[in-house]
């Protein structure tokens, strides 16, 4: 069964970035995309933006557009989602999600990365 | 963007009674192969949300068959046969058709009465 593992908790200061890694198990990223969907405190859930990597290329989501990267390596089944700018409001659990290629549904999620932005 | 609604937002059930949740979108799901481009998700207190159902009616594997989802177009639902103990959490619809802009709706909890 594919897993998402994710790195630990992150504590930034206001206008830092952050770097969140995920790792996937078996070859994943072969047939699938890894999107990044994140959730503040009592909140739903956000989707960021997602890397495909069988086309090798991304989409943002408007709001993240410019200060969101989003990359990955089917070498090492790994994805990095960093977000640049940090405010506050970017305080939130950050999920990375395989991808099913073309149609698109998110399974299976990692553990979530907890990111708190505080000076 | 494709805006997605539900209701109700929240939902108490008594355990063994049905549950239905409704999901309406600004835009058509209805993809021209004839699947619906929506999924349904769980998110149980305290864990990473799971896909439940996919493409509007597609059971995710290892999901019990009490679950199950219907609609076209615009308008979805979600409906549980029998409630249990264990389907506590927010449920949320998601549009996957609009590629550059997935979106959720706003989650529906439910508990047991």
């Amino acid at each position: 069964q594919v897993q998402m593992v994710q790195s630990g908790a992150e504590l930034k200061k206001p206008g830092s970035s952050v770097k969140v890694s995920c790792k996937a198990s078996g070859d994943t990223f072969g047939t699938h995309a890894v999107s990044w969907v994140r959730q503040a405190p009592g909140q739903g859930l956000e989707w960021m933006g997602r890397f495909i990597p069988i086309l090798d290329m991304a989409n943002y989501a408007q709001n993240f557009k410019g200060r969101l990267t989003i990359t990955a390596d089917k070498s090492t089944n790994t994805s990095h989602m960093e977000l640049s700018s940090l405010k506050s409001e970017d305080t939130a659990i950050y999920y990375c999600a395989g991808q099913s290629w073309p149609d698109n549904w998110l399974d299976p999620w990692g553990q979530g990365t907890h990111v708190t932005v505080s000076s | 963007d494709i805006v997605m609604t539900q209701s109700p937002l929240s939902l108490s059930v008594t355990p063994g009674e049905p549950a239905s949740i409704s999901c309406r979108s600004s835009q058509s799901l209805l993809h021209s192969n004839g699947d619906n481009y929506v999924d349904w998700y769980l998110q149980k207190p305290g864990q990473s949300p799971q896909l439940l159902i996919y493409l509007g009616s597609n059971r995710a594997s290892g999901v019990s068959d009490r679950f199950s989802g219907s609609g076209s177009g615009t308008d979805f639902s979600l409906k549980i046969s029998r409630v249990e103990a264990e389907d506590v959490g927010v449920y949320y619809c998601m549009q996957s058709l609009q590629t550059r802009a997935f979106t959720f709706g706003p989650g529906t909890k439910v508990d047991i009465k």
